[in-house]
């Protein structure tokens, strides 16, 4: 049972254009939903995290969106540029934050 | 560069053999987790520890095992090896437990 479900799974974005990468979780106890950045060869990176007593939350270009009802989150990438090319995971967890559950990833191609 | 080494880079070996992933944290970094990367299966965390002692467990094989050591430094060890158990393995680790993770460069293992 996928508790994490990211779509899409690829997704292609004129330079300038807003990236949109969803997720939906299923379990309620989930407390911190990070997004991860990974570009090829390179370990996951954290990109931006939220906790659910929020319902946005925006750091430069990045920004999540959660809706605790809907049980989604999302995360939006403003004015993208090819150097955001990279695969993007988003994950949630409880209580500890190592034991997390990810998305099974998003591909963003930002075309010049 | 996230701080975080893993060695080795790059690991072929055969099935039935056994071999050990080393990591080392970052220089103040108390928790090690262990993820499992693969094409089919995605991102999954395996086991992380906090200080010497094991503090949460998540899709781990019986077959694989981790220790951290006095010096924070940690090992996975995976036997009985499987064509399944070709991926990437990667090392992150943070301050405590519930603190923003830094992942390594990873270590590709191939068993052929």
């Amino acid at each position: 049972q996928q508790q994490v479900k990211q779509s899409p799974q690829s997704l292609i974005v004129q330079k300038g254009g807003i990236s949109i990468i969803n997720c939906a979780y299923e379990n309620t106890a989930f407390d911190y939903f990070p997004w991860y950045q990974q570009f090829p060869g390179k370990g996951p990176a954290l990109l931006i995290a939220i906790r659910p007593d929020v319902s946005e939350k925006k750091e430069g270009r990045f920004t999540i969106s959660f809706n605790k009802s809907a049980k989604q989150f999302s995360l939006h990438i403003m004015d993208s540029q090819p150097g955001d090319s990279a695969t993007y995971f988003c994950a949630a967890s409880k209580g500890n934050a190592g034991k997390s559950t990810f998305g099974d990833g998003t591909t963003l191609t930002v075309k010049p | 560069d996230s701080g975080v080494t893993q060695t080795p880079k790059h690991l072929i070996t055969a099935t039935g053999q056994r071999v050990t992933l080393r990591c080392s944290p970052r220089s103040g970094d108390l928790s090690v987790y262990w993820y499992q990367q693969s094409l089919d299966q995605g991102l999954q965390f395996l086991i992380q520890y906090y200080n010497g002692e094991e503090r949460a467990k998540g899709n781990i094989l019986e077959r694989f095992s981790a220790q951290q050591f006095p010096d924070l430094h940690s090992e996975l060890n995976l036997s009985s090896l499987e064509l399944g158990d070709s991926a990437l393995y990667f090392c992150a680790s943070s301050v405590g437990p519930r603190e923003t993770q830094y992942f390594g460069p990873g270590t590709r293992l191939l068993v052929l």
